[in-house]
């Protein structure tokens, strides 16, 4: 079984500020992890993702995750915000085949000017 | 690039309808899905196939039903189509070959039912 916590569902930041998006997740085998990034009437785009490589990911736009295990973690995180940041963000866990994969319920970002 | 076309952007149909929402992907992929996107509740997977004329149920499969006589096109059905069916439908599609694949995404379908 897997399952993906992600935690507000609206973040508000400042123009500059830190941006920081919580995940969490739940597996019963190693995971693949995600995160997807959707613009206004748009399909899902990807951001970055987890394949137990490295465990600090670098993904597109300037965003990265770092994928904690002891605290079943994937937080997305960007130094500084950009108004084209502004969009929802969804975390997703992939663990069983067929390459199914379990969605948070995202979280949508507001970038304040 | 990689493409994933869904065949409409905006649909309006009325209730006991049948409901045809198509998506073709360009890439070869094995794997489609369809999900549906709803306000707070993220996206929940309707179907999937892994082959052509092979399906799967997800997580929410009543009152939907699926097809996929060709390996790029993946079509899904609302048999009888009922208010509590207006929702966004995204269709995707990834790679078999080793988990971690991503799935690629077609922009969406908003469906209307009145």
């Amino acid at each position: 079984a897997q399952s993906v916590t992600q935690l507000g569902s609206h973040v508000s930041v400042s123009e500059g500020a830190l941006v920081l998006l919580r995940c969490n997740y739940s597996s019963s085998v190693p995971p693949y992890l995600f995160w997807y990034v959707q613009y206004p009437n748009q399909g899902l785009q990807l951001l970055l993702k987890y394949t137990s490589a490295a465990t600090l990911v670098k993904g597109i736009n300037g965003f990265e995750a770092e994928f904690k295990k002891s605290e079943t973690s994937f937080h997305l995180t960007k130094p500084s915000a950009h108004m084209s940041d502004a969009a929802e963000y969804f975390c997703a866990v992939s663990a069983g085949g067929y390459q199914k994969v379990t969605f948070g319920t995202g979280t949508k970002l507001q970038v304040i000017p | 690039d990689v493409k994933v076309t869904q065949s409409s952007r905006y649909l309006v149909k009325r209730t006991g309808e049948k409901v045809f929402l198509e998506c073709v992907q360009d890439m070869d992929h094995e794997n489609m899905f369809w999900y549906r996107q709803d306000p707070g509740l993220g996206l929940r997977l309707i179907y999937f196939s892994y082959d052509v004329k092979m399906k799967e149920k997800g997580d929410i499969p009543e009152g939907y039903s699926v097809s996929r006589e060709k390996k790029e096109r993946f079509s899904l059905i609302l048999e009888s189509a009922s208010t509590n069916q207006t929702s966004m439908y995204l269709c995707a599609s990834a790679r078999r070959t080793a988990r971690g694949q991503p799935q690629h995404f077609g922009d969406g379908t908003r469906l209307s039912i009145l």
